[in-house]
């Protein structure tokens, strides 16, 4: 059964840079049509996806956050690494990271990990 | 930049047929997708490819595309389907992925 768990910092400071790392299991991330993504939720709104990596290394990002994000990989250690520079406030959520396959486009997301709520606050 | 349009809410009577909207200029381009999130979980998908059904997601649940609107239909509500309603799909160019606002809906 797939599974991923996000770790990393609860709390972070104004303009310190958030690292995630994301395990999964009972996958590849070498397998054609795999890929692996982080998405937010502020408290109370809307989802937003901020950036996925594919098997083939291709990556895409929000565009209004394109600047501030980096996504990587480790197939051998499967996890997917995000960060996430000069962070505010404002990017208080809960980070979820997720499983897509099969190539679709748009991707659709088939199994979330449990999420971790990062605050920023100082 | 592109957005999903979404009602806030949704309310329904139990056994009755609750409908969520999701419009977007790129919908006639683009596949859309439903999650359910309920309280305190991650989202579940619950309709891909505008209306595909995963396993295991009830028949009640069904999906439409008329163009830059789609629905998602919930026939007979049962009171377990109360919950958080996202739409999903991508910019028409087909760059980025995009969310709707959520619809909550409440089933009285």
């Amino acid at each position: 059964q797939i599974t991923l768990k996000e770790s990393g910092p609860t709390l972070v400071k104004p303009t310190q840079t958030l690292t995630l790392t994301c395990s999964f299991s009972a996958f590849s991330l070498s397998t054609s049509g795999v890929g692996v993504g982080w998405i937010r939720q502020p408290p109370g709104k809307a989802l937003e996806c901020l950036a996925v990596i594919y098997w083939d290394d291709d990556e895409r990002y929000r565009p209004s956050l394109r600047s501030r994000l980096s996504i990587t990989k480790d197939t051998s250690k499967s996890q997917v690494v995000l960060t996430m520079t000069n962070m505010d406030p404002v990017d208080t959520a809960t980070y979820y990271c997720v499983h897509t396959s099969g190539g679709n486009w748009p991707p659709f997301f088939d199994y979330w990990g449990q999420g971790t709520l990062v605050t920023v606050s100082s | 930049s592109y957005e999903l349009t979404q009602p806030p809410s949704v309310s329904v009577s139990p056994g009755q047929t609750a409908r969520i909207t999701c419009s977007g200029h790129a919908l006639p381009k683009q596949y859309a997708y439903w999650y359910q999130q309920k309280p305190g979980q991650a989202p579940l998908v619950v309709i891909y490819k505008d209306s595909e059904r995963p396993s295991g997601i009830p028949e009640r649940f069904s999906g439409s595309n008329s163009g830059t609107t789609v629905t998602l239909t919930i026939s007979g509500v049962q009171a377990e389907d109360e919950a958080d309603y996202h739409c999903q799909s991508a910019d028409s160019s087909g760059n980025y992925v995009v969310f709707g606002g959520g619809t909550k809906l409440t089933v009285l």
